[in-house]
């Protein structure tokens, strides 16, 4: 089945870092991959919509100059955290979909996630 | 008022019961439906699409009801593995992105 590569799989950083957190589809060609994070007992939340070869498309409330993604090939999808505060410390998660399969099929797959702990 | 809507739990059970999981929606616009799993610090993992004339896989049973916008999970003879967060998820037509519930916690006990 379709396989999505994230690392690292856990950060710790200094508060006024910048973190990037790569995403590979291993398998598939993905022209659209989807950045989400996720507190602690809470549900994932979309931060962003990665298209390839053109901007991002963030949700309400994301600031993208914060969250910086790039999607320069079909299958790497990368998001960086600049400027990083403890706040910013969360579960981010990465998604791809393998548009070979249906919609009803799912075809989404997650990478492990990274967790994030800013100091 | 939230796009999907779950029922947050915990739900904690003893091993061989039989555990229901409800879900509601908002827009009348979704078109596939989906329960995910998520172990604790783990991500999401599909458990089972669901078909709107439902649709059974093992122990898990999904339905749909697209006049009340109701998705429901039916896990018999439960399993202590099957302690997890199971996510309720719905995609919208001509969308691309995912919209997930809060997820419903759920402890077997043995």
């Amino acid at each position: 089945g379709a396989v999505v590569s994230q690392h690292p799989s856990r950060v710790i950083c200094k508060s006024g870092t910048s973190v990037k957190i790569e995403c590979r589809s291993l398998d598939f060609q993905a022209t659209t991959m989807f950045w989400y994070r996720q507190f602690p007992k809470k549900s994932l939340m979309l931060m962003a919509t990665s298209n390839e070869g053109s901007k991002a498309t963030y949700e309400q409330g994301v600031e993208k100059d914060k969250f910086l993604i790039n999607h320069a090939s079909l299958t790497l999808s990368t998001l960086t955290v600049t400027s990083a505060h403890p706040e910013d410390s969360s579960f981010y998660i990465c998604s791809a979909r393998d548009t070979s399969l249906a919609q009803g099929q799912g075809g989404y797959t997650f990478g492990s996630g990274t967790r994030l702990t800013v100091v | 008022r939230k796009e999907v809507e779950q029922d947050p739990g915990p739900f904690n059970v003893p091993e061989g019961a039989t555990v229901a999981f409800n879900c509601t929606y908002s827009n009348s616009a979704s078109q596939s439906f989906f329960w995910y799993r998520q172990d604790c610090r783990k991500e999401p993992k599909l458990l089972m699409s669901v078909y709107s004339s439902g649709n059974e896989d093992g122990r898990f049973t999904a339905q749909l009801n697209r006049a009340s916008q109701y998705i429901s999970l039916l896990i018999r003879d439960s399993k202590l593995s099957d302690s997890a967060t199971y996510l309720c998820v719905v995609n919208m037509r001509g969308a691309q992105k995912l919209v997930f519930g809060q997820g419903t916690r759920l402890t077997i006990n043995p």
